[in-house]
């Protein structure tokens, strides 16, 4: 299974676009590259999942480069309730391995 | 609401006890995954079953176990209870592309 890099956290104010960028180096051709929402004492919400180039649904848009080693996540107008751990995930559909993820702190 | 249900919700227990964690997956869905997550870290992924067998172990220690039934609910079992297996358990069953969690069950060893 790949192994992803992502910051351990990071600070955003109200309004402000927020990206995280992940690192996967060694991914896999038939790896997908799948983002979660974790809110404390909840368990994880997917948020997005792509495999290349660009996706975006009514949350997010998840951005990834030709080469696949790297993929962003891109928050638009974050809010307070956006406060939460993300975490970036890499590998076949049914074989996804949470690393320590990120967490983004949403200050007004 | 995931669709993912776990009980209890809450469990407080003594060390060197034992407990069963329960878990029903959405309608439809065959595999069941187990987390668990300590506090303030990540998810460890414990297990996975497919319609009823084993596919994929992560990091379950000897002392935990589970299984998943005909009607694929599925059950972990934790003995020999050490302080260090407090923390919340998480149990996910997959559709096409994303896995649905549960609400979880927050394990308490005294």
């Amino acid at each position: 299974l790949a192994k992803t890099t992502q910051p351990i956290s990071m600070d955003s104010y109200e309004g402000q676009e927020v990206n995280i960028t992940c690192s996967h180096n060694n991914i896999a051709t038939n790896d997908y590259i799948t983002w979660y929402q974790q809110f404390p004492s909840q368990g994880p919400r997917f948020i997005i999942q792509g495999y290349k180039t660009k996706v975006t649904n009514e949350v997010a848009s998840l951005f990834i480069p030709a080469d696949r080693k790297s993929s962003t996540l891109s928050l638009p107008r974050v809010s307070l309730s956006d406060t939460a751990v993300y975490y970036c995930l890499v590998g076949p559909l049914d074989m996804l391995t949470f690393g320590g993820g990120t967490r983004l702190m949403v200050k007004p | 609401d995931s669709g993912v249900t776990q009980t209890p919700k809450h469990l407080i227990t003594a060390t060197g006890q034992r407990v069963t964690l329960r878990c029903s997956p959405r309608s439809g869905d065959l595999s069941v995954y187990w987390y668990q997550q300590s506090l303030d870290q990540g998810l460890q992924f414990l297990i996975q079953y497919y319609n009823g067998e084993e596919r994929a172990k992560g990091n379950i220690l000897e002392r935990f176990s589970a299984q998943q039934f005909p009607d694929l609910h599925s059950e972990l079992n934790l003995s020999s209870l050490e302080l260090g297996d407090s923390a919340l358990y998480f149990c996910a069953s997959s559709g096409v592309n994303e896995q649905f969690f549960g609400p979880g069950t927050r394990l308490t060893v005294l």
